[in-house]
């Protein structure tokens, strides 16, 4: 299957600072890539749709200005948490689509913890 | 917003028996896919349909893609140690194009005893 990889693996932070973190599709270009978010013991749910050259689009209840995505490659998203707040914490993962079916392949996730 | 109801929530089996969960949705998705999860990791992708009434082997492991698109089954034969994680499955409207993101179900946490 296709390789998409996160950085960092896990974060912790202090409140009010801002978080940096990269998706990247290894061996594959993707025009679109996803953000998820998962709390403990939950599934995933889908935060916003990151577009290549072009705004990301943002799930309901998600503030685009608290996460903000850029799709600054084919090859690479990133989202930052910012003025992150302990609420943040959470299992934040990406996925990319590549294919014929454009099947999504995720990353391994990154963990953040907000003390 | 769309949900998908996924069942059973837990499992308990003895290693070597089969095992079958399920999803159903109340809208209609062109696609679903199965994905399994192990703690601290991102979800591995096992199975994915496109076509209604679709069935599907990976192994010891076969999905099939409900012929009115609301809904999916995965089964696990002969179970094995390795077997141990969440498997959930995921609805995508689209059918291919990666234009959207997935739906999940709240997961199935398998327990193999031995």
């Amino acid at each position: 299957g296709a390789v998409v990889s996160q950085h960092p693996s896990w974060v912790i932070c202090k409140s009010g600072t801002s978080v940096k973190i990269e998706c990247r599709s290894l061996d594959f270009q993707a025009t679109t890539m996803f953000w998820y978010r998962q709390f403990p013991k939950q599934s995933l749910m889908l935060m916003a749709t990151s577009n290549e050259g072009s705004k990301a689009t943002y799930e309901q209840g998600v503030e685009k200005d608290k996460f903000l995505i850029n799709h600054a490659s084919l090859t690479l998203s990133t989202l930052t948490v910012t003025s992150a707040h302990p609420e943040d914490s959470s299992f934040y993962i990406c996925s990319a689509p590549t294919g014929h079916q454009e099947t999504q392949y995720f990353g391994p996730g990154t963990r953040l913890l907000v003390l | 917003g769309q949900q998908l109801n996924q069942s059973p929530q837990s499992m308990f089996i003895q290693e070597g028996e089969d095992v079958s969960m399920n999803c159903t949705s109340s809208s209609i998705f062109n696609t679903w896919l199965w994905y399994k999860q192990d703690p601290g990791e991102g979800p591995v992708l096992l199975i994915a349909l496109y076509k209604a009434g679709e069935l599907t082997s990976n192994g010891r492991l076969t999905a099939q893609f409900g012929i009115t698109r609301k809904d999916s089954f995965l089964n696990i034969s002969a179970s094995i140690p390795s077997d141990v994680g969440i498997y959930f499955c995921a609805g995508q409207l689209g059918s291919g194009g990666g234009a959207d993101g997935l739906t999940f179900g709240k997961g199935t946490h398998l327990i193999i005893q031995p």
